[in-house]
């Protein structure tokens, strides 16, 4: 079955810009998280849904938010982005509860 | 919000040899932890995991253990082969430590 599939692979934005990632997990998975991802720092975690619900939240600032649809895609956006925004952005989805993810390529984002 | 800590950021060990890394847990609530591993410009894959009522966990060559009063994992892989050459990470309830790089040396 197809896996996790995150769009753009990569994306180049300015200062101030907003961005909008897009993950579409595994058919039959309700459960989608995101993580940034920035040398240094492993996964840092930002938030996962279930279900069109956000469920768990990470410490990010609210310049980052999320949102899940019916089919369980789900979209992550960046408001006034800042340099330090750069990263790799990756989705992982799973059935929920304690299972293992399946991770997406990730989104490389670079704000000049 | 470092609930997971990976202290050592790389580990280098020879072909044939034993690989262990180690993970630290703050939040006593953890009860399933799960190991990754990634490449390069791919997103991480699961490797193995371990629930809180076991103290061992094995799957070929890599073993996971569990020491819930000292809040500690750690996995070992044996024989260390270079394909097993990569970023590991240990995560617990959606949260990651910041990986151990492999490399594993023919």
């Amino acid at each position: 079955k197809a896996g996790v599939t995150q769009t753009p692979r990569y994306l180049i934005k300015t200062r101030g810009q907003q961005v909008t990632l897009s993950c579409s997990p595994i058919s039959g998975h309700r459960s989608v998280s995101w993580y940034q991802q920035t040398p240094g720092q492993g996964l840092q975690f930002l938030f996962e849904y279930f279900s069109e619900t956000q469920r768990n939240k990470g410490n990010f600032p609210g310049r980052f938010s999320g949102r899940q649809f019916s089919n369980s895609r789900s979209e992550m956006n960046v408001s006034t982005l800042e340099l330090g925004d750069s990263a790799l952005y990756l989705c992982a989805s799973s059935r929920g509860g304690e299972t293992e993810a399946f991770f997406g390529q990730g989104t490389r984002l670079t704000v000049v | 919000d470092q609930q997971v800590k990976q202290n050592s950021p790389s580990l280098s060990v020879q072909e044939g040899r034993i690989s262990i890394l180690n993970c630290d847990y703050t939040n006593s609530m953890f009860d399933y932890f799960l190991w990754y591993k990634k490449y390069p410009a791919e997103g991480p894959t699961f490797l193995i995991s371990i629930s809180s009522i076991k103290d061992k966990n094995e799957d070929g060559r890599f073993t996971v253990f569990l020491n819930k009063s000292a809040k500690h994992l750690s996995l070992h892989i044996v024989p260390s082969q270079p394909g097993d050459s990569a970023v590991y990470f240990c995560a617990a309830s959606m949260r990651f430590g910041a990986g151990t790089r492999l490399t594993v040396k023919p």
